[in-house]
């Protein structure tokens, strides 16, 4: 079974903060992908990333993949509260058919 | 255009009772996608159709569990003999069908079934 761990659970901070999120696994991903879903919708693609230690950048959020393609990070920089919501990593392995494999989420509150 | 729908939006329904979830892909998606995802958890894996057939139902808990796709289209998830353990926001996704690798899974807003 793969699993997907991500940490931290809960996150609540200040307007105008940096943040991390953490996504991690003993299993190799062929790519992982990051959504985020608000209450009462569906979760939407962020990013994806394919290539172990690849960097990609979406405005104030940086997302890397691990050398060994087993873990992703989520970085926001300054922190908006239009960030608030439920963040997601996805895992897509060679071995798993076409399936994702979700983490179990990270909640973010951002106050203003 | 139009994104994958989901209905109902809610379902309430009673332990031991049969219910069916619909679900309208992108139009020319082939690739279907059946999750669920209970509260705080992140979308766990039922079933993933492409065109009429069932290319992976390896994430159907169990045999109450069934889903069709007889035109390619819209999906229907059905669940029998209900149990409160089922209680649950399920999410359809659809993608283009091109390559597994690189397709984006486009979800629906989801229904929430509740067991009482």
């Amino acid at each position: 079974t793969q699993l997907l761990e991500q940490s931290p659970q809960f996150l609540s901070i200040q307007e105008g903060e940096n943040l991390t999120v953490y996504c991690n696994s003993s299993s190799v991903f062929s790519s992982l992908q990051w959504y985020r879903q608000e209450p009462g919708e569906g979760p939407v693609l962020l990013v994806t990333v394919v290539t172990g230690g690849e960097v990609k950048k979406l405005k104030r959020l940086t997302f890397q993949f691990g050398d060994a393609r087993k873990d992703s990070s989520l970085h926001i920089t300054a922190a908006q509260p239009g960030d608030t919501g439920l963040y997601l990593c996805a895992g897509l392995s060679n071995n798993a058919g076409n399936m994702l494999t979700f983490g179990g989420g990270t909640r973010l509150m951002v106050k203003p | 255009g139009a994104g994958v729908s989901q209905t109902p939006s809610n379902k309430v329904t009673e332990k031991g009772k049969y219910v069916e979830l619909r679900c309208d892909p992108i139009s020319g998606h082939t690739a279907l996608y059946w999750y669920r995802q209970s509260l705080g958890q992140g979308p766990e894996f039922l079933i993933y159709f492409q065109g009429t057939g069932a290319a992976d139902d390896s994430g159907l808990p169990n045999d109450r569990f069934f889903a069709v796709r007889p035109e390619g289209s819209v999906s229907t998830l059905k669940i029998q003999r209900t149990e409160r353990g089922d209680s649950a926001v399920y999410l359809c996704a659809s993608s283009p069908g091109w390559d597994r690798y690189t397709d984006t899974q486009y979800f629906g807003p989801g229904t929430r079934l509740t067991v009482l």
